[in-house]
């Protein structure tokens, strides 16, 4: 099993659409967790962290269940703008991160 | 400064050629990591550096690659005689702090080394 798993995608979803994605582990040490976003082959951007009892900015919320060992990410009333890979990252035994391989969305008119 | 500086942007070498890259952290940042990104998406850890110690080099290929970061200079990132293979964009994060508890990483622009 991958260290950290996700749907590819892509998630082609209409403007104003709720979506989504979950990324689960392995590693039931991790303790520190983020969403990035990666747009178009540039730096990753970070999104959020996601804390225990689950993180709220904007139309983005984040969980994280840590007895099934998945991250979640829902995105309200999904914008054009929205149209990157989503990337969950977390920390290898508190050193460096892992990624996942990213979900791609597509958020369309 | 307030954002991860990488230089240069694109490289390109041909097969057997050295390559360095560049990374300056965001000031107050005492932890480097280096990534490797390569066409399908998937980040490669390859070093991290608590100030100018090496922290963590499990990902660090045992040839030809070698990084270091010294006091009042960018990092580094060297490949001697470069391959097809090594064509990838090259990652550097900065964060406050590792180890216990992983802090908020922060991506430099990366640099996009093609090797011919």
């Amino acid at each position: 099993r991958k260290e950290v798993e996700q749907d590819p995608g892509p998630f082609n979803v209409p403007e104003g659409a709720t979506v989504a994605f979950n990324c689960t582990y392995s590693n039931s040490a991790s303790q520190s967790f983020f969403w990035y976003r990666q747009d178009c082959r540039k730096e990753p951007k970070l999104l959020m962290s996601v804390y225990s009892s689950g993180n709220e900015d904007g139309r983005f919320t984040a969980q994280l269940n840590r007895a099934s060992q998945y991250i979640s990410l829902l995105i309200r009333d999904s914008k054009l703008s929205d149209s990157a890979t989503y990337l969950c990252a977390l920390d290898n035994y508190g050193q460096n991160f892992v990624f996942g391989p990213g979900t791609r969305l597509s958020v369309l008119p | 400064g307030e954002e991860v500086a990488q230089t240069p942007k694109h490289l390109v070498r041909g097969e057997g050629q050295k390559a360095k890259l560049y990374c300056a952290p965001i000031k107050g940042h005492s932890y480097v990591f280096w990534y490797q990104q390569v066409l399908k998406n998937e980040f490669k850890f390859l070093i991290s550096f608590q100030n100018e110690n090496v922290f963590d080099e499990t990902g660090m290929p045992k040839e030809r690659f070698s990084a270091k970061c010294l006091p009042n200079s960018p990092c580094s990132l060297e490949i001697q005689a470069t391959k097809l293979e090594d064509s990838a964009v090259y990652f550097c994060a900065s964060s406050l702090f590792s180890g216990l508890r992983s802090y908020e990483q922060y991506f430099g622009p990366g640099t996009r080394l093609t090797v011919t």
